[in-house]
């Protein structure tokens, strides 16, 4: 079935160091792909997506590139914040919106 | 944009009660209404897909007795979690098909069963 899988946390970084969240995933055909930003107590926040290979999603600094050969949609920020400690989570969706997997989760802290 | 208002964002209740949460599309209309729980430092784990108009498909292992979820309106879906007990203890997160094939997700309720 699809499935998501995306590098263990925790992940700590100092400000303004490079960013990669690794993400891979399993599906027939041609899914969309997401990341999603969850702050503490919060619910998800669509952070990017791509719906097609070689689509490059971005947003606040945040890119990522599905990448069909590999399975992949990496997540990256060159210049890392203290804002955006947080949890991000790889998802995919196929089929009409009704079967979006999420992957476990990475949790994120950036210290000043 | 899409907008799922949640409620309430957070309830203590006593073991044994009912507790319900809400969730409307504040702008949109959702024939589909998806409710997650969250534990701590774990992702999110879809419990139930609600349909207006018609009954619940609830995931395995969820007990829809318990969790009984009601997609009232276009615009309306609720959990009820009833009998509760302090292993319901949780953060609930409801969320709605958006354009594009993302979803829209409401802020999350954090339940705390005493």
């Amino acid at each position: 079935g699809n499935s998501v899988t995306q590098m263990e946390g925790p992940v700590t970084l100092s400000e303004e160091a490079f960013l990669t969240i690794n993400c891979t995933y399993t599906a027939t055909g041609y899914p969309s792909l997401f990341w999603y930003v969850q702050y503490p107590g919060e619910g998800l926040q669509l952070l990017l997506k791509a719906t097609k290979a070689d689509d490059k999603g971005s947003n606040k600094g945040f890119e990522a590139t599905y990448r069909k050969e590999t399975t992949s949609f990496h997540l990256e920020k060159g210049s890392v914040q203290v804002s955006d400690s947080a949890v991000y989570f790889c998802a995919l969706s196929k089929y009409n919106n009704n079967d979006m997997r999420f992957g476990a989760g990475t949790r994120l802290t950036v210290k000043p | 944009g899409a907008v799922v208002s949640q409620h309430p964002s957070r309830v203590i209740c006593k073991s044994g009660t009912s507790v319900k949460i809400e969730c409307r599309s504040l702008d949109f209309q959702a024939t589909t209404m998806f409710w997650y729980r969250q534990f701590p430092k774990q992702s999110l784990m879809l419990m139930a897909t609600s349909n207006e108009g018609s009954k619940a498909t609830y995931e395995q292992g969820v007990e829809k007795d318990k969790f009984l979820i009601n997609h009232a309106s276009l615009t309306l879906s609720t959990l009820t979690v009833t009998s509760a007990h302090p292993e319901d203890s949780s953060f609930y997160i409801c969320s709605a098909p958006g354009d594009n094939y993302g979803y829209t997700f409401g802020s999350g309720t954090r339940l705390t069963v005493v």
